[in-house]
């Protein structure tokens, strides 16, 4: 597609259970981005990939939170036995490699609204 | 932490006024600046960016304008119009870090 999609759109879940979201990047963008928005709050960035490096986990909120990234494309983020204070949107961005040019834009998807019961 | 911040969670203008909408950063050593709209429901799009060896960069009625010494950050909308209304972030990073964003502004355009 031309842009980032992310699936599914929303997400109902009860408390303790998992949660898989997915999101495809852009074809040829290197690297891809995970942030969580909470209802009327900025952008809480969670997890971070660049080609084959290893991840930056640096953001990730709790050892509940991970993330995969298949064949440098398709990512997962995984929230395992979910608390209601982790509702939020999860967003995905992704883009060419940072340092060259237009590398430091990112697009975004719509993102997962995740609501949590 | 170092982070990004902004000096004002709302702003309401008038249909067709300039809007001015403001950022304070508080890494000295990042290199580069975004501006990112988002409007209700989707995801942030990119407006317009600058680098740290420019002051000012201009795009479609939109103008971000950076003064390194008091680490400040501004974007101008020219005649504001009701699609303008969004959420507004400012993002800094350096080098290869993931960007770091504020909280947002919410513009609020009046007919």
């Amino acid at each position: 597609g031309a842009g980032v999609s992310q699936s599914p759109s929303n997400k109902v879940t009860e408390k303790g259970k998992d949660v898989e979201l997915r999101c495809d990047p852009i074809s040829g963008h290197t690297a891809l981005y995970w942030y969580r928005q909470s209802l009327g709050q900025g952008l809480e960035f969670l997890i971070y990939f660049q080609g084959n490096s290893a991840p930056d986990k640096s953001g990730l909120p709790s050892d509940r939170f991970s993330a995969e990234r298949t064949g440098g494309s398709v990512s997962t983020l995984t929230i395992q036995r979910t608390q209601q204070e982790d509702s939020a949107v999860y967003l995905c961005a992704s883009s060419f490699s940072p340092g060259l040019p237009r590398g430091n834009e990112q697009f975004f998807g719509p993102g997962t609204r995740l609501t949590v019961l | 932490g170092e982070s990004v911040g902004l000096h004002l969670p709302t702003l309401s203008v008038q249909e067709g006024d300039n809007s001015i909408i403001n950022c304070a950063y508080s890494n000295s050593a990042s290199d580069y600046f975004i501006w990112y709209k988002q409007e209700s429901g989707k995801g942030p799009q990119f407006i317009i960016d600058i680098r740290s060896n420019m002051d000012k960069r201009q795009g479609q009625r939109v103008t971000v304008l950076l003064n390194k010494t008091v680490k400040h950050l501004s974007l101008q909308i020219a005649a504001t119009q009701p699609g303008d209304s969004a959420v507004y972030f400012c993002a800094e990073n350096k080098g290869n870090t993931p960007l770091v964003f504020g909280k947002g502004t919410r513009l609020s355009v009046i007919a």
